[in-house]
């Protein structure tokens, strides 16, 4: 069975700073995959998905991700964060081949920008 | 466009007692999901459906029965709630399979006492 792992439940930054969000999944093959974000008290929103082609994706918000097969990583990224971007974060993947059964998702990570 | 929308916001149900967590979307998507989201964790899959008249279990769907009558509506009926059904619920669309973009209602805030 697919896992995503977020090794990070909380991560506080500086408004201004750079941001890492890290993500491991655990597959057979290359799964599709997926940023969203979760303000508070809000459905999910998508940041950016990778299925395949150049291995950095942009996404919206100014955020990208990288793919790295090697390390089973997508991480997130963000140059310089914005005290509106203080939300939780999920890495999600998808079953390669298009399968409808749903995504796998993380247990997220805590974002909380000090100012 | 509403997207997807989700009624009821909130609800507190006492143990037993049954509901419906209705969940629409005007997108004219063909896949539809339920989400939980308890504390600290990521969302569980509970049902999806591909098309109207077309359902399957997720990942926990004990204690669950879903319906696609319509392409629009997927509801979601509690049976005999429980206090470990207490989460949040979030319905999900796509266009297609697990390669889209699934838009996400704002959820349902269910607690069972």
């Amino acid at each position: 069975a697919q896992s995503v792992t977020q090794p990070d439940i909380h991560i506080t930054v500086s408004e201004g700073a750079s941001l890492e969000l890290r993500c491991n999944y655990s597959y057979g093959a290359t799964p599709y995959l997926f940023w969203y974000v979760q303000s508070p008290g809000q459905g999910l929103q998508l940041l950016l998905k990778y299925f395949s082609g150049d291995t950095l994706v942009q996404g919206i918000k100014g955020f990208e991700a990288e793919f790295k097969r090697s390390q089973s990583s997508f991480n997130l990224r963000k140059p310089s964060v914005h005290w509106s971007d203080a939300a939780e974060y999920f890495c999600a993947v998808g079953e390669p081949g298009g399968g409808a059964d749903g995504l796998t998702f993380g247990k997220g990570t805590h974002l909380i920008i000090q100012p | 466009n509403a997207g997807v929308t989700q009624t009821p916001k909130f609800r507190i149900l006492k143990i037993g007692q049954s509901m419906t967590l209705q969940c629409t979307q005007d997108m004219n998507h063909n896949y539809m999901y339920w989400y939980r989201q308890d504390p600290g964790m990521g969302l569980k899959l509970i049902y999806y459906s591909v098309g109207a008249g077309i359902t399957d279990k997720g990942e926990v769907p004990n204690g669950y029965n879903v319906s696609r009558s319509t392409t629009e509506d997927f509801p979601l009926r509690l049976e005999l709630a429980a206090p470990s059904q207490t989460s949040v619920y979030f319905c999900a669309s796509s266009y297609k399979g697990a390669q889209e973009t699934q838009y996400f209602g704002p959820g349902t805030r269910l607690l069972v006492l």
